[in-house]
């Protein structure tokens, strides 16, 4: 297990059009968050999931944002009729149960510009 | 909500040491962190402390913790020029399972 991945690493689009994000964690991490993180800026929380169960989402997320965990391993976040203030970059992380000495570790990201 | 803060920029030349500052509101914090970001890339973390204790030091690494005045600083020992990145404070509230990060500092290492 190389790290958390995410892919694409880039997504040029269309304002207007929808796209999808994956993260794939470690794979004995059973919680897995998005963050966003717009340039000059740290990230901020989108969502977090514990195994398939979405615990929270932060009121960032607006409705054309969704994030599933299917099978509690992968993740993807839509972004439904994009628009340009969504362009940044999407974090995803991992973390394992609680009382690990493991701490959130980040993928690449995906970095999302919408024309 | 939370609030972190750092200085922006830092330019240090190559050898010195670095330090880079950090404050923090939420007193119940447990842990703190600092993440590397270099550009195009994701965060790595580089170094973490339970808001228990007051530093922790990891190699070329030290974290100071002023649980006090909520302030935090990494100190980078003999900064070299693959050092240069922008870097993260982040704080871990009660709810473990959010960070809220500084908008990072840009560390410039010059020959």
């Amino acid at each position: 297990d190389t790290g958390v991945s995410q892919n694409p690493r880039h997504k040029i689009t269309k304002r207007g059009q929808n796209v999808t994000f994956r993260c794939d964690p470690i794979s004995e991490h059973n919680r897995l968050y998005w963050y966003r993180q717009t340039l000059g800026q740290g990230p901020e929380f989108l969502t977090y999931f514990q195994n398939e169960a979405q615990l929270e989402k932060s009121r960032l997320l607006s409705d054309r944002f969704s994030a599933e965990r299917p099978k509690g391993s992968f993740s993807t976040l839509e972004i439904q009729r994009t628009e340009q203030g969504d362009s940044a970059m999407y974090l995803c992380a991992s973390s394992p149960p609680q009382g690990s000495n493991e701490k959130l570790l980040f993928g690449s990201g995906t970095q999302l510009s919408v024309l | 909500g939370e609030d972190v803060e750092q200085s922006l920029f830092l330019s240090v030349r190559e050898g010195d040491s670095s330090v880079i500052n950090c404050t923090y509101t939420d007193s119940s914090s447990t842990y703190l962190y600092w993440y590397k970001q270099e550009p195009g890339a994701g965060l790595q973390l580089l170094t973490y402390i339970f808001s228990n204790m007051d530093m922790k030091q990891d190699q070329r690494l030290t974290v100071l913790l002023n649980k006090k005045d909520k302030h935090l600083s990494l100190r980078i020992a003999d900064t070299q020029t693959g050092d240069s990145a922008i870097y993260f404070c982040a704080e871990e509230g009660l709810n473990d399972y959010k960070l809220s990060f500084g908008a990072g500092t840009t560390v410039t290492v010059r020959a």
